[in-house]
């Protein structure tokens, strides 16, 4: 059974501040890793997918970074605002078919 | 921008019925999923269909389960005897080929009591 672990498992920072929060999987048959965003209420909403190691995407204040042989990605928002309080979701594609999502970070920026 | 829907937003159904949770996917859309979340659980896959048929299942998906994609437009999943274990967040995705993030729709809440 795949593993895909997220840490931490809740955030809280203040306005302003900068975090990161990791995603762990093994390293091996690695097609695509996804991360998504979920607001409360709402339905998960596709941030990156990422393919290549040592690839880097960026959405203005969010960024992540994928290294496959060591089987981590990072996802690091720079500047927190209240609105990017959600829960951020990982989720490794070893084929096509299905994706196997970790248990997410809930990140709660304080004003 | 194109949404997926889902419909209902909420299903109560009595233990042992059958219900048909319904999705329309975006319409240039290849690929189609179910997942589903159990309360304080995580995302869990159920299964994908591609070209008309089922490309990948979970052991969750029993002889209980089956999707159907009748008309071109609609993803349908049916749980043909609900049990009260399957109460969960049903969530339908697609994306429109195999690099693509998902586009998931709202879900539907099922209660199963």
């Amino acid at each position: 059974i795949l593993n895909v672990e997220q840490s931490p498992q809740s955030l809280h920072v203040q306005e302003g501040d900068s975090t990161n929060f990791t995603c762990s999987f093994p390293s091996s048959n690695f097609y695509a890793l996804h991360w998504y965003r979920w607001e409360t209420a709402k339905s998960p909403e596709a941030l990156f997918v990422m393919t290549l190691n040592g690839d880097e995407k960026k959405k203005g204040r969010i960024s992540a970074t994928l290294n496959t042989k060591e089987g981590y990605s990072y996802l690091y928002i720079k500047g927190s605002q209240p609105e990017d309080s959600a829960t951020y979701l990982c989720a490794l594609n070893t084929n096509a078919g299905k994706s196997t999502f970790g248990d997410g970070t809930t990140l709660t920026v304080k004003p | 921008e194109p949404e997926v829907t889902q419909t209902p937003s909420h299903q109560v159904t009595q233990m042992g019925q059958e219900v048909i949770l319904r999705c329309v996917p975006i319409s240039n859309h290849l690929y189609f999923y179910w997942y589903r979340q159990i309360l304080g659980q995580k995302v869990e896959f159920l299964v994908s269909f591609y070209n008309n048929e089922i490309s990948e299942k979970s052991e969750i998906f029993d002889d209980q389960f089956s999707v159907e994609r009748p008309d071109g437009s609609n993803f349908t999943l049916k749980i043909r005897s609900t049990k009260l274990e399957d109460s969960a967040m049903y969530f339908c995705a697609s994306r429109p080929g195999e690099l693509y993030g998902y586009t998931f729709g709202s879900g539907t809440r099922l209660t199963v009591v």
